[in-house]
């Protein structure tokens, strides 16, 4: 069965370094999220790619998060710098009908 | 904006109960509600999710009941296992054929207990 790949799955770092994200989308899935989850609460967009063209960044704090698309396949999201507020689980899907699948998400601890 | 409220936040049922989790929606443009399964230190998985112009779905144990007009829907879980514990969300979204961003709500922590 197609999953979503995410890497890595951990991830610990001091405040004001620099992290990224990697994911791979279910093969032919046109459409990428990447959600941010605070614990004990819901997923919340951060940003929406249709192929390499974003299409909702509204809640991307884009002073310091930056994600891209490339080649419309697997992404990366970055933090630069991180802050203590950033820790969360950071999860990507994919879709492409509507539905959306997730990855196993990347649990990130900013010290 | 959009927005999702989920209750209840905890549900404890004893194993062969049965569950109900309810969410009502506020934007009356929302026309896809999924539900996702999320246990601990995994992403969420999709379990079930209707359409707009369906007013129920079902697969075996689970099942999911939409009201328009009343802006809620709801969860059902029959025969409920252990393995059925988990976190559960409820999720509205406005579908384009490019996808749609999902509002999720607080999430339902459920007990099964044998």
């Amino acid at each position: 069965e197609a999953e979503v790949a995410q890497s890595p799955r951990y991830k610990i770092t001091e405040k004001s370094q620099a992290v990224a994200f990697w994911c791979d989308p279910i093969s032919g899935h046109a459409t990428l999220y990447w959600y941010r989850q605070i614990l004990g609460q819901g997923p919340e967009l951060l940003v929406q790619f249709q192929d390499e063209s974003v299409v909702d960044d509204s809640q991307l704090p884009k002073d310091r998060f930056s994600a891209e698309r490339l080649k419309g396949v697997d992404s990366t999201l970055k933090i630069q710098p991180a802050e203590l507020g950033d820790s969360a689980m950071y999860l990507c899907a994919s879709s492409y009908s509507g539905e959306q699948f997730f990855g196993p998400g990347t649990r990130l601890t900013v010290l | 904006g959009e927005n999702v409220e989920q209750h209840p936040s905890t549900l404890s049922v004893q194993e062969g109960d049965s569950a109900v989790i309810k969410c009502t929606y506020s934007d009356s443009a929302s026309n896809y509600f999924p539900w996702y399964k999320q246990e601990l230190g995994k992403g969420p998985q999709l379990i079930i999710d209707i359409r707009s112009n369906v007013g129920e779905k079902k697969d075996q144990r689970i099942a999911v009941t939409l009201n328009k007009t009343a802006k809620h829907f709801s969860l059902h879980i029959t025969e409920t296992q252990p393995e059925d514990s988990a976190v559960y969300f409820c999720a509205a979204s406005i579908l384009f054929y490019q996808g749609g961003k999902l509002i999720f709500g607080q999430g339902t922590e459920l007990s099964v207990k044998p």
